[in-house]
């Protein structure tokens, strides 16, 4: 198994481009997360989803869009990037609650953006 | 959600054992603590969870005191490559709750030589 896989690892964009951060996952996990760090800075959950087809806002949504076309699949779509939006995104995977003891996280190995 | 507080960064020695602490006062009867482990330019990884007294594993120990209002990580002899950030999570570890769990800005352990 590959785990959650993230692409690209590294991108520049200018003000106002656009760009979709692409995150699979091989475990078929229901549950997927998009998360960004600001350097030396906890996590903050940006979108969710509980499943394909269903997707949900976190704490830091603006600026982004999801979709949730497949299990495996969680792109994250920005799509008038801004200065602000200088980070490392990262995407995680986690069971369907109730199957396992230890519900935990799976976290790709991020995307390190700089808008300029 | 439960936030929690620890130390922003602690130092040790190779082959010391480093505990880190954190603070979880409003923790809820349904709440879970876990640990995270992350390195620079990686993702978190999932070290440790428990919700009571004692918990082992291969990589480190959760102490949580019966008031549960407090948990230690303890990390047994750290070597060089344990230089990482640390997280404590608190919160009900099921379902969409999972992902919502606040990351703080962790504990940068540095092990030296």
């Amino acid at each position: 198994n590959a785990g959650v896989t993230q692409t690209p690892k590294f991108r520049i964009l200018k003000i106002g481009q656009s760009m979709t951060l692409q995150c699979t996952q091989d475990m078929n996990h229901n549950y997927m997360y998009w998360y960004r760090q600001d350097p030396g800075m906890g996590l903050k959950l940006i979108y969710y989803s509980v499943g394909a087809g269903i997707t949900d806002k976190g704490e830091v949504p603006n600026g982004y869009n999801v979709s949730r076309s497949t299990t495996e699949d969680f792109p994250l779509r920005l799509e008038l990037a801004a200065p602000s939006q200088t980070s490392v995104y990262f995407c995680a995977s986690s069971y369907p609650p109730g199957t396992t003891t230890n519900e935990k996280l799976f976290f790709g190995s991020g995307t390190q953006l700089s808008v300029l | 959600l439960a936030k929690t507080t620890q130390p922003i960064s602690m130092d040790s020695y190779e082959g010391q054992e480093v505990n880190i602490t954190c603070s979880h006062n409003n923790i809820a009867t349904n709440d879970y603590i876990t640990w995270y482990q992350q390195f620079p330019s990686q993702g978190p990884r999932f070290i440790i969870q428990g919700y009571k007294t004692k918990v082992t594993n291969e990589v480190a120990s959760l102490f949580i005191p019966a008031d549960r209002k407090s948990s230690t990580l303890s990390l047994p002899r750290v070597s060089l490559s344990d230089t990482a950030v640390y997280y404590c999570l608190v919160g009900e570890d099921r379902g969409s709750t999972l992902g919502r769990l606040y990351f703080g800005r962790g504990t940068q352990l540095t092990v030296w030589p």
